[in-house]
């Protein structure tokens, strides 16, 4: 079965151009997550998504981030304009176990650089 | 709310010897817990989870972990460590009750020397 499939797996862009990053979630999964993975402070929960909808979008940064779930199998996360505190490494997990566990599968990320 | 904390940044150990990653919770009720680890330019993968019954958990890898609510607990062993272990492992901890949301550990480095 594929996992979470994240794009790109690295982009580099200049300070003040627009980022989108995807994802794809496995198919049957009814959340998605996204976070932001940097040395300073590790895994931040960014935004997740329950059966398409925003639930809680706290810990988005600023007004410069923004995230949509158009359909169940896509989402995205934009940065603009980006600057380069924005560099990170960006995890997308989607989770859907009927439990309700919370169990989580993470892409490969998307490793971003703004110079 | 839950909260993880993961004491140790670092830990060396040598190849074959044995390893043991603490992690401690804060959550009022019975938690979920869960320990992922990642390589090097890689996503978290899941090791083990535990949920109920059992308190000692069996994972992949040769992991196990033992869930002590009296400690808070919810350490992560292995008998004999190989240099492939090297990794990033993270402790998380999620809600019994109510939507599910992970709340991870800040992660502890493993290092493993010949």
């Amino acid at each position: 079965d594929a996992g979470v499939i994240q794009s790109p797996r690295h982009e580099v862009t200049e300070m003040g151009q627009e980022v989108t990053l995807r994802c794809k979630p496995i198919s049957g999964h009814n959340s998605l997550f996204w976070y932001r993975q940097t040395m300073m402070r590790g895994l931040e929960l960014l935004i997740y998504f329950n059966n398409n909808v925003p639930i809680d979008d706290s810990g988005m940064p600023e007004d410069r981030f923004s995230a949509k779930m158009p359909n169940a199998s896509f989402s995205t996360l934009k940065i603009q304009p980006s600057e380069p505190r924005d560099s990170a490494v960006y995890f997308c997990a989607s989770s859907g176990d009927r439990a309700n566990t919370g169990e989580l599968f993470f892409g490969e990320g998307s490793r971003l650089t703004v110079l | 709310a839950q909260s993880v904390t993961q004491p140790d940044i670092h830990i060396t150990v040598s190849e074959g010897a044995s390893l043991e990653l603490r992690c401690n919770y804060s959550y009022g009720a019975t938690p979920y817990l869960f320990w992922y680890v990642q390589s090097p330019g890689q996503g978290l993968q899941l090791l083990l989870k535990y949920f109920s019954g059992d308190t000692l958990v069996q994972g992949i890898k040769g992991f196990e972990a033992e869930f002590k609510r009296s400690q808070s607990s919810f350490n992560l062993r292995k008998p004999s460590v190989h240099w492939s272990d090297a990794a990033e492992y993270f402790c998380a901890v999620g809600a019994s009750t109510g939507f599910q949301k992970l709340v991870f550990g800040t992660g502890t480095r493993l290092l493993v020397s010949p």
